[in-house]
């Protein structure tokens, strides 16, 4: 069964500095995709960026880069130079099979992010 | 562009109440999908349809039922409410065969007193 793991339930950055998100997942099919999501305290969910498994690439959008390495089974979300604007909780999700057959996502617990001035 | 619409954003019910919360998925997006997210919870996948057809089915109460429209707007029906039904509830549609991401709406926050 496919799951997702995320173990830090909080992290603090100072502003304009990175920071790391770590994601695990376990998977049995081959074929799969990763995704961050952002929900600020308003509650919506805020898609922000993707890696399909057979990506040979590290996805990038912006700010945000997914490092991704398969054989660990881990795709750590990175956000550069975090603003104020970024505190929210980070939601990363899994999809198996690399398009929207059977869509469903399998959300982690979520890490709170808090950036201090 | 068109996003996700989901109404009411907010709903209060009493215990053993109906509920009728309502997606107007992007238009040409073939595949709604329900998910449920408890106060300081993860989503959960409750249910999903693809061309008005359930497609997929996650841990959805027996007291709830869901389907799609042929306008393509779904509807999620709670009956009997309990206390433990309170939650944020999110629609989401995507393209079942290209692209790869699902466009979440702003989700309805339901409180049962």
């Amino acid at each position: 069964a496919q799951k997702i793991t995320q173990t830090q339930p909080g992290m603090f950055v100072q502003e304009k500095e990175a920071v790391t998100l770590d994601c695990t997942y376990d998977t049995s099919d081959p074929s799969y995709g990763l995704f961050w999501y952002k929900q600020p305290s308003s509650g919506e969910m805020i898609f922000l960026i993707y890696q399909g498994s057979y990506d040979q690439q590290n996805a990038t959008e912006g700010r945000y880069s997914l490092n991704f390495q398969k054989a660990r089974k881990s795709a750590n979300l990175v956000i550069s130079a975090s603003q104020l604007g970024d505190s929210a909780m980070y939601f990363c999700a899994m999809r198996e099979g690399l398009y929207n057959q059977g869509g469903k996502l399998i959300f982690g617990q979520g890490t709170e992010l808090s950036v201090k001035p | 562009a068109a996003g996700v619409i989901q109404s009411p954003r907010h709903l209060i019910k009493e215990k053993r109440e109906t509920a009728t919360l309502k997606c107007y998925p992007i238009p040409r997006h073939d595949t709604v999908y329900w998910y449920q997210q408890g106060p300081g919870q993860d989503p959960q996948f409750l249910i999903s349809f693809y061309e008005k057809m359930q497609s997929d089915k996650g841990s959805i109460p027996d007291r709830f039922s869901a389907q799609q429209f042929s306008d393509y707007h779904s509807e999620l029906n709670m009956s009997s409410l309990e206390l433990g039904d309170s939650a944020l509830y999110f629609c989401a549609s995507s393209l079942q065969n290209l692209g790869t991401e699902a466009f979440f709406g702003q989700g309805t926050r339901l409180t049962v007193v």
